[in-house]
């Protein structure tokens, strides 16, 4: 599987915009990206995925380089409850969408 | 919905015991999954399950047994427990390919000693 390569940790303040980058630069044409958030003590939880090109929910924003070889995943005004672990994951789109965790950004949320 | 729901949700075991975690959606999803996860590290997958009757290992399937009997269960053995299956274990489950999105249950908190 192809790996990504995240911060291991990031900062940020309350009602700002974060912007949590992944590198994964031997993706292939049929990987997807995948952002799956934890929050403490807790399972994770799906975030957004998108293939090509940029990707919007009621959630984030997924900005996708136009070689793939990157990914940004942005909160637009992060709240105290956003801080948790976040994993950027490939999938390859055939077969049973197994995920390959990584050991994700932990992002600190300042009041 | 429920959701994914996993019992129980903390257990100590002793060396050599057996175990089953359960899983179950009400969601009618065809994909099931179980992970586990070390303190401070990322999730890994243990076995999974495309449908009723089909399961497949993933990249940590040693001392584990699943079976898939039904579309709502998915359950996971541990037939003889060992310190290293200490672990923090997560069941998940998606619908098809076209909505990937996995839903993860609340864990099980499982400690060998």
């Amino acid at each position: 599987d192809a790996k990504t390569t995240q911060p291991n940790s990031m900062e940020s303040n309350e009602e700002e915009p974060v912007h949590l980058p992944c590198n994964h630069s031997t993706i292939s044409g049929t990987d997807y990206i995948h952002w799956y958030r934890q929050l403490p003590s807790q399972g994770p939880e799906y975030v957004i995925h998108g293939l090509t090109s940029n990707v919007n929910n009621r959630m984030a924003s997924l900005a996708i380089a136009e070689d793939r070889k990157s990914s940004t995943l942005i909160l637009h005004r992060a709240t105290l409850r956003d801080a948790a672990v976040y994993y950027c994951i490939l999938r390859i789109i055939q077969g049973a969408q197994k995920l390959v965790f990584g050991q994700g950004t932990r992002l600190t949320i300042n009041p | 919905n429920a959701g994914v729901t996993q019992t129980p949700k903390f257990r100590i075991l002793k060396i050599g015991q057996s175990m089953t975690l359960q899983c179950t959606q009400d969601m009618n999803h065809n994909y099931m999954y179980w992970y586990r996860q070390d303190p401070g590290m990322g999730l890994k997958l243990i076995y999974y399950s495309v449908g009723a009757g089909i399961t497949d290992k993933g990249e940590v399937p040693n001392g584990y047994n699943v079976s898939r009997s039904t579309t709502e269960d998915f359950p996971l053995r541990l037939e003889l427990a060992a310190p290293s299956q200490t672990s923090v274990y997560f069941c998940a489950s998606s619908y098809n390919l076209e909505k990937p999105e996995q839903y993860f249950g609340p864990g099980t908190r499982l400690t060998v000693t």
